[in-house]
């Protein structure tokens, strides 16, 4: 099965400072792949998704930014945080032919200050 | 927009009993997913139930699905402690979650 790796699992940020947060996928190829954001106590809220290299679809106009350089790399990024871009963010790989179930990773928590 | 809802937003149940969580959802669906969270991790897959499914079981988990009221419930029988945490439905291509309901079991 795939197995999601997410780092760092917290993060404390200054207002107007860059982010990179980083996803990589071991033990599949050609994943979807999908960037969430949870707000404390809130649903998920997809923020990009890509379907292959360098193929970014973004769900919610906002200050964040997503790429994908490998095949089983995700990353999301900004070039100057806001308050509002606090929360906890969660990659998920998808393998649409063989299962249509979503794997996580176990998330960052993004404090911005 | 989110396209699952769960309800309730929040439960506690003693040990040992069941828990249900139903899910609406607004748009026609292929499948519906519960996903369960323990605080300050990923999710974790549960159960998948496709839209010519009426019921799913697995191990203590059943879930239900009724295309016509656009609606699906999880059941959890004889629940443990181990059980606290979020659980969400997802609907959708590219899976959109519900807000989630928060189950405390007490020992």
């Amino acid at each position: 099965s795939q197995t999601i790796h997410q780092w760092p699992a917290t993060l404390v940020q200054p207002v107007g400072s860059p982010l990179s947060l980083e996803c990589t996928v071991e033990g599949t190829s050609n994943p979807n792949l999908y960037w969430y954001r949870q707000a404390a106590g809130r649903g998920l809220q997809l923020l990009f998704y890509s379907v292959g290299i360098g193929q970014i679809s973004s769900e919610v106009p906002q200050n964040l930014s997503a790429s994908r350089p490998q095949d089983r790399q995700f990353i999301l990024s900004s070039k100057k945080l806001l308050l509002s871009d606090s929360g906890f963010y969660l990659c998920a790989s998808r393998v649409w032919e063989t299962n249509e179930k979503l794997f996580f990773g176990s998330g960052t928590q993004l404090s911005v200050l | 927009s989110q396209q699952g809802e769960e309800d309730p937003q929040a439960l506690s149940i003693q040990e040992g009993e069941n828990a249900t969580m139903n899910c609406s959802y607004k748009t026609s669906i292929n499948n519906l997913q519960w996903y369960r969270q323990n605080s300050g991790r990923g999710l974790v897959h549960l159960i998948l139930i496709r839209s010519n499914e009426r019921e799913k079981h697995s191990g203590r988990l059943r879930v239900t699905l009724d295309t016509s009221k656009k609606s699906s419930s999880l059941l959890i029988t004889a629940s443990r402690a181990a059980d606290t945490a979020s659980y969400f439905c997802a609907t959708g291509g590219k899976l959109t979650f519900g807000t989630g309901t928060r189950l405390t079991i007490i020992p």
